[in-house]
């Protein structure tokens, strides 16, 4: 089992519209959650962290996070053609970070 | 202020060669991890530094190793390159060890021919 699973996609989404990226993760343990957005043949770049349960708002991102079910969600609002790229998701549980394969993200003009 | 810079872009080696890479870190970071991302995956652990010493190895062969210097910066060398080698090459700097929030360098592309 991997210990961190995202929907490799792609995923597609109009313009204005709401994209829902989602994550597993198999430790526990895990104490700190990160949302990366990278472009093609660029590395990747932080868009937001999350430590609590619950909702973290910053603009136009929320990411959601909940322990019990070992799930952590990224919604982006109002979706912009300038958002298309690949979402990694990263976990760790204290001693190094996991990052899962990535969802692919098209937005349509 | 900087972010992390790495060194070189893009480098193209052939079987059985060695390579160094460097990175610097953003300034005040004294964490220094390495990853290596292939086509299509997400970034694998290699090493972590942290005050110079290794504080977390990923699963990968002896072929790769790590140094970070007192100025906080970072050299991961691979020998004997294989064919597999090839791959985004990430270093990502943190305030501290552990789960301190990472932030990446722009990667060195390496081509094994």
């Amino acid at each position: 089992q991997k210990e961190v699973e995202q929907n490799s996609g792609p995923l597609s989404v109009p313009e204005g519209a709401i994209a829902s990226l989602n994550c597993t993760y198999s430790d526990r343990g895990s104490q700190s959650f990160f949302w990366y957005r990278q472009y093609s043949g660029k590395s990747p770049e932080l868009i937001m962290f999350i430590y609590s349960n619950g909702d973290k708002e910053d603009g136009r991102f929320t990411a959601q996070l909940n322990k019990a079910s070992q799930y952590v969600s990224l919604l982006i609002r109002d979706s912009q053609p300038s958002d298309s790229a690949t979402y990694l998701c990263a976990v760790n549980p204290g001693n190094q970070f996991y990052f899962g394969t990535g969802t692919s993200l098209t937005v349509i003009p | 202020d900087a972010g992390v810079t790495q060194s070189p872009t893009h480098l193209i080696k052939t079987r059985g060669q060695h390579v160094t890479l460097r990175c610097s870190p953003i300034s005040g970071h004294k964490s220094v991890s390495w990853y290596q991302q292939v086509l299509g995956q997400g970034p694998q652990f290699i090493f972590q530094y942290y005050e110079k010493e290794e504080r977390g190895r990923g699963n990968f062969p002896d072929r790769f190793s790590a140094r970070q210097f007192p100025n906080y910066s970072s050299e991961l060398n691979v020998n004997a390159l294989l064919l597999g080698d090839s791959a985004l090459y990430l270093c990502a700097s943190s305030l501290e060890w552990g789960a301190d929030t990472q932030y990446f360098g722009p990667g060195t592309r390496l081509t094994v021919l």
